[in-house]
């Protein structure tokens, strides 16, 4: 069964960084493209960034560029975040999904529960 | 960068009833790639539809999805007291990714 659990989320002052944490299990992680995809307080989707299998490439929003990245460490099947700059628009429940298929940093077919991120002093 | 925008925001249907959701996009999707997803309060989204119109893998058959270009459609045929959620469209032809606002279907 395939699960994905966040984790790293929190309370954090505008200007500081987080780093969020994406435990999976259930499939072959090194072979599958990663993202993250955030939603803002009763807000719709928004897309954050993506990363292919073996992490070569990866892909951000112009919202994300400069202030986020994203990495993996396939040998302990996980996928990060690295946030700063942090501002309050950027308070969301962020989360991380599985490429339906390998290649596909752009369509997934499971998410994790989400990790929330709140960003205010 | 492709807007999506989803109608109606909210639609109040009985179970039983159709719904038909509409996704419009600011300039035609590459190859109708197109998806919908499900997702209930406190939940994280649930693939049901890419592609415009395959069904994700374990999703019954009364949801369905159809268009093309610029106009899309989410067809739920007999709602179930499960189906009642906000429904969210992406496209994911071109770079940024983008999601539409969300349609909330709710119990009338």
């Amino acid at each position: 069964e395939v699960q994905l659990s966040e984790s790293g989320g929190g309370l954090v002052q505008p200007g500081g960084s987080l780093r969020l944490s994406c435990a999976a299990s259930g499939f072959t992680f090194s072979t599958y493209a990663m993202t993250w995809v955030r939603q803002a307080p009763g807000k719709g989707l928004e897309w954050v960034s993506g990363i292919t299998g073996g992490g070569g490439a990866s892909y951000t929003s112009d919202t994300a560029k400069g202030r986020f990245t994203i990495s993996r460490d396939n040998s302990k099947n996980t996928l990060y975040l690295l946030m700063s700059g942090l501002r309050a628009d950027d308070t969301a429940m962020y989360y991380c999904a599985k490429g339906i298929h390998p290649s596909s940093w752009f369509l997934w077919d499971y998410w994790g529960q989400g990790a929330l991120v709140s960003v205010s002093s | 960068e492709i807007v999506l925008t989803q109608s109606p925001g909210t639609l109040s249907l009985s179970p039983g009833e159709r719904a038909t959701l509409s996704c419009r996009a600011s300039q035609s999707v590459t190859s109708s790639f197109l998806a919908w997803y499900q997702q209930k309060p406190g939940q994280a989204p649930r693939l049901l539809i890419y592609g415009a119109s395959s069904r994700a893998t374990g999703i019954p058959d009364r949801f369905s999805g159809s268009g093309s270009g610029t106009d899309f459609t989410l067809t739920i045929s007999r709602l179930e007291p499960e189906d009642f959620a906000v429904y969210h469209c992406q496209q994911y032809g071109s770079s940024p990714l983008t999601f539409g606002g969300g349609t909330k279907v709710e119990i009338k």
